[in-house]
């Protein structure tokens, strides 16, 4: 099975940087996802990293250790648009992504 | 970008009655289709995966005779939720991925069903 752990609820301020840690345990590894959702709506695709390091797209960068199993998403110039849940979601063997509970992001003025 | 529709996004229904959700990839080929249940404050639990031509694969603790999921195109996918209850009130997110893709998935708007 896999297991998935990130934080349930984290604030900061506007223009502020924050980072959103995930730590799993899976058997196989094919993939680690980034999802942002907005309340009432579906999830939206923000990265994918299947090989260690840090990938960068415009404010948001994703960073990943297989062999800590160890991800990380960097929000930086926090807008207040920004407020969202955010979904960790690992790709096991089987190749079906399986997602953790989601970390609230509050962002204040 | 890869486009997913859900219809309808919200439904209302009485206890007992049968409800269709239907999934489709507008622009892309989906040969794997996600059914995902999702209630408040709560992340995303699968329900089944649906493959095109072939039967569903449900997740542990869904029932298949009460959640029917058919795959019959590479661009649609239907869930039925046949007697539903209250219970069954949830947001009902679908997904696909692309033939040959990673298996990243795109996301329909989901359908909130509430049963009184």
């Amino acid at each position: 099975g896999q297991n998935i752990d990130q934080p349930t609820e984290m604030t900061a301020t506007e223009g502020a940087i924050v980072q959103i840690n995930c730590t799993y345990q899976t058997s196989g590894f094919n993939g680690l996802f980034w999802y942002q959702q907005h309340a009432g709506e579906a999830p939206t695709f923000l990265s994918y990293n299947v090989l260690d390091g840090l990938e960068e797209k415009g404010r948001f960068s994703s960073f990943l250790s297989r062999s800590k199993g160890y991800s990380y998403l960097l929000l930086k110039e926090l807008q207040m648009k920004d407020s969202a849940s955010y979904l960790c979601a690992v790709s096991g063997g089987s190749y079906i992504p399986t997602f953790g509970r989601g970390t609230s992001l509050i962002v204040h003025p | 970008g890869a486009v997913v529709s859900q219809h309808p996004s919200r439904v209302i229904c009485k206890s007992g009655t049968s409800v269709k959700i239907e999934c489709r990839s507008l622009d892309f080929q989906a040969t794997t289709m996600f059914w995902y249940r999702q209630f408040p404050k709560q992340s995303l639990m699968l329900m089944a995966t649906s493959n095109e031509g072939s039967k569903a694969t449900y997740e542990q603790g869904v029932e298949k005779d009460k959640f029917l999921i058919n795959h019959a195109s590479l661009t649609l996918s239907t869930l039925t939720v046949t007697s539903a209850h209250p219970e069954d009130s949830s947001f009902y997110i679908c997904s696909a991925s692309p033939a040959g893709g990673s298996y990243e998935q795109y996301f329909g708007p989901g359908t909130r069903l509430t049963v009184t």
